[in-house]
């Protein structure tokens, strides 16, 4: 079952912050979070996997909810690096067999 | 070296035809996908595969198969090629519920 992703599209100024969002409609096992760039494969970022988790890479963090149906990304002090379309994936069950993502997040960071 | 590797990464052929792309993982995963990602950047898992079980997303026509001579290799294969079928298709490996690694990508354009 795909994760519903939002916003679809964010546009910032060099210095904001950002959040994007993940659901699913029932309880997941497990939630990655990706970033790709224009003509490139999507590359990894974080991996969460029990509820009320944080991890945190540089200036950008991950949260999964206790129930573990909802992830956030935060993007803080944003660089024009951090221009890219974020993807959320999930895993229903242990099987380590069934990553699906959601539809997608583009960001766009501006001078 | 390279982790997952795809050939070709340009595909252009005709309506009808049969072809097929390889996949390569180096990494001693052991669970391989591929993805469909269309205009929309969508990505559409089609096939997930480890050395027990083949996961087929039942939306995929069965024109698509894939095939898994060894465990570092899982090839798709697609007939009778149609205008729809033109995207990016991207190979991942993972170790179970770890990050995925992507290939470069195999744009596919069918005309």
């Amino acid at each position: 079952q795909q994760p519903v992703q939002s916003p679809q599209a964010v546009i910032l100024r060099e210095g904001e912050d950002a959040v994007i969002n993940c659901s699913s409609s029932k309880a997941l096992y497990s939630v990655h979070w990706y970033r790709q760039k224009h003509g490139e494969a999507p590359v990894f970022l974080m991996i969460l996997l029990k509820g009320g988790e944080q991890k945190g890479h540089e200036k950008i963090s991950a949260s999964f909810n206790e129930k573990k149906q909802q992830s956030s990304l935060y993007l803080t002090a944003s660089q024009l690096s951090y221009s890219g379309t974020y993807f959320c994936g999930t895993e229903c069950n242990n099987a380590g067999n069934m990553l699906t993502f959601g539809g997608g997040t583009r960001l766009m960071v501006k001078p | 070296d390279t982790a997952v590797s795809q050939t070709p990464k340009y595909l252009v052929t005709q309506m009808g035809n049969d072809k097929s792309i390889k996949c390569e993982q180096n990494l001693g995963h052991d669970t391989m996908y591929w993805y469909k990602q269309d205009s929309k950047k969508f990505l559409k898992i089609m096939f997930s595969y480890n050395n027990k079980e083949l996961i087929i997303n039942e939306t995929v026509p069965n024109r698509f198969s894939p095939k898994s001579p060894d465990k570092a290799h899982l090839n798709l294969h697609i007939n009778s090629l149609e205008l729809g079928d033109s995207a990016v298709y991207f190979c991942a490996s993972s170790h179970t519920n770890t990050e995925a690694f992507f290939g470069q990508g195999t744009r596919l354009t069918v005309v």
